[in-house]
């Protein structure tokens, strides 16, 4: 079956503009997870959606930014007064349920790059 | 809090040659320990996980690592490694609490003809 695909694969953006990145889940898997990897880091939770609720943002940066997931599927990352410091690659990642061990299938990323 | 040291950044070797990446962790609560592997251009892969049981766990690949509770430690090993193998290594924990991942700073195996 499908795998976890996000859209757009690559951003480019001015400093000050408001981006959105996208991600469409396996079928059927409730959690949904966002990470960010910096150039020659591993990746970094930044929130994690059982169902249609954020169940967890503790890793969102700041206020700029802002996940949803209306239907309890697509989610979309929302990153508002983009900084040259918010350029990385953003990964979405989706299992059947959030509970411990269950396998987490990864996208292959959205690269953001803020000039 | 959880963390993951992965000590090599990078680690060259040669065809057909045993290698051993290796992790450390520290949690306050019950792990569960993976590692996942980046081919350039391409999306994490899962390529083993612990979750209880048998504390030497085999994947895909040949792969295969070893739990160590009193060491902290889940070191990734391949008796024979491969030029295709070449790839970015992520150790991995997460716990019950929502299953969000901690990933080591990740290591380059760069295996040489």
């Amino acid at each position: 079956g499908a795998g976890v695909s996000q859209t757009p694969s690559n951003k480019v953006t001015e400093k000050g503009k408001y981006v959105e990145l996208r991600c469409d889940p396996i079928s059927g898997h409730t959690a949904l997870y966002w990470y960010r990897q910096s150039l020659g880091q591993g990746p970094e939770f930044l929130i994690y959606f059982q169902g249609t609720g954020a169940a967890d943002d503790s890793g969102l940066p700041n206020d700029r930014f802002f996940a949803v997931r209306p239907e309890g599927s697509v989610s979309t990352l929302k990153i508002q007064r983009t900084e040259r410091g918010d350029s990385a690659v953003y990964l979405c990642a989706s299992s059947q349920i959030g509970t411990g061990g269950n396998e987490q299938f990864f996208g292959p990323g959205t690269r953001l790059t803020v000039l | 809090a959880q963390s993951v040291t992965q000590l090599d950044s990078q680690v060259p070797v040669f065809e057909e040659a045993p290698v051993e990446l290796r992790c450390n962790y520290s949690s306050s609560v019950s792990v569960y320990l993976f590692w996942y592997v980046q081919y350039p251009n391409q999306g994490l892969q899962l390529l083993l996980k612990y979750l209880s049981g048998s504390t030497l766990v085999k994947g895909i690949n040949g792969f295969e690592a070893e739990f160590n509770k009193s060491q902290t430690s889940f070191h990734l090993r391949k008796p024979s490694v491969h030029i295709s193998d070449t790839a970015e290594y992520f150790c991995a924990v997460s716990s019950n609490a929502g299953n969000m991942l901690t990933f080591g700073g990740g290591t380059r195996l760069m295996v040489k003809p």
